[in-house]
């Protein structure tokens, strides 16, 4: 157990519609990492947040979008959902900012999203 | 473009048998480049972060190396409970930085 944790493990849904996912650090940890992991692109960085505040972008379409709470808990928000949007979603956490620092990063169990 | 490769696809040895996975990168820079191991159906599990070229770390029956354009994790006498996909990515000294996966490797250890 990796200590953070993710909401909710299995989603389904439909074409069009929004989902939420949340994410909950270890404690202490003040940065949450989001990727998306599908069969034919593998795992993908989508975004950081540092305390509260967005850190680095990767590959994440404008129709997602983030935040980060001040209990530090982060949701990811999946809009217009496409087919193509089914995949692993997987939230980390570290104790760095991820500028210059060691990092280790800690994964959650991941929320599988089925978009039918 | 920035770009991480790791071969084999996948890999099947017998207990004891020790070999290496290789994950190749070109990149415009460096800031770390990390191991992880994943089970099917879990979140990866962070292994190694190496930093500059000539670094090595060790964890039990893995190694980890890195040079200038490669890194190797190197595994010695394998149990059946190493068989997992094994992860490398790297992590770019942008100013926004940004992590690249590579596509993995899976281990499957032969008791």
């Amino acid at each position: 157990d990796s200590g953070v944790t993710q909401t909710p493990k299995h989603l389904i849904t439909a074409t069009g519609q929004r989902v939420t996912l949340r994410c909950s650090p270890r404690s202490g940890d003040l940065s949450v990492y989001w990727y998306q992991q599908s069969l034919d692109q593998g795992l993908q960085f989508l975004i950081q947040y540092y305390n509260g505040e967005e850190r680095a972008k990767g590959n994440i379409l404008e129709r997602f979008s983030a935040q980060q709470f001040p209990d530090l808990h982060s949701e990811l928000n999946l809009s217009s959902l496409e087919l193509g949007d089914s995949a692993l979603y997987f939230c980390a956490s570290s104790s760095s900012s991820g500028r210059g620092s060691e990092e280790t990063q800690y994964f959650g169990p991941g929320t599988r999203l089925l978009v039918l | 473009e920035d770009q991480v490769t790791q071969s084999p696809e996948a890999l099947r040895l017998q207990e004891g048998e020790s070999s290496s996975l290789n994950c190749s990168y070109t990149v415009s820079g460096l800031r770390g480049l990390f191991w992880y191991r994943q089970d099917p159906g879990k979140g990866p599990e962070f292994l190694f972060t190496l930093y500059s070229a000539g670094e090595e770390k060790e964890k039990e029956r893995l190694k980890a190396t890195l040079t200038k354009k490669e890194s190797f994790l190197h595994i010695t006498a394998p149990k059946p409970e190493d068989s997992a996909t094994y992860l490398c990515a790297v992590d770019l000294p942008s100013s926004a930085s940004k992590i690249i996966f590579g596509s993995g490797t899976r281990l499957s250890i032969r008791p």
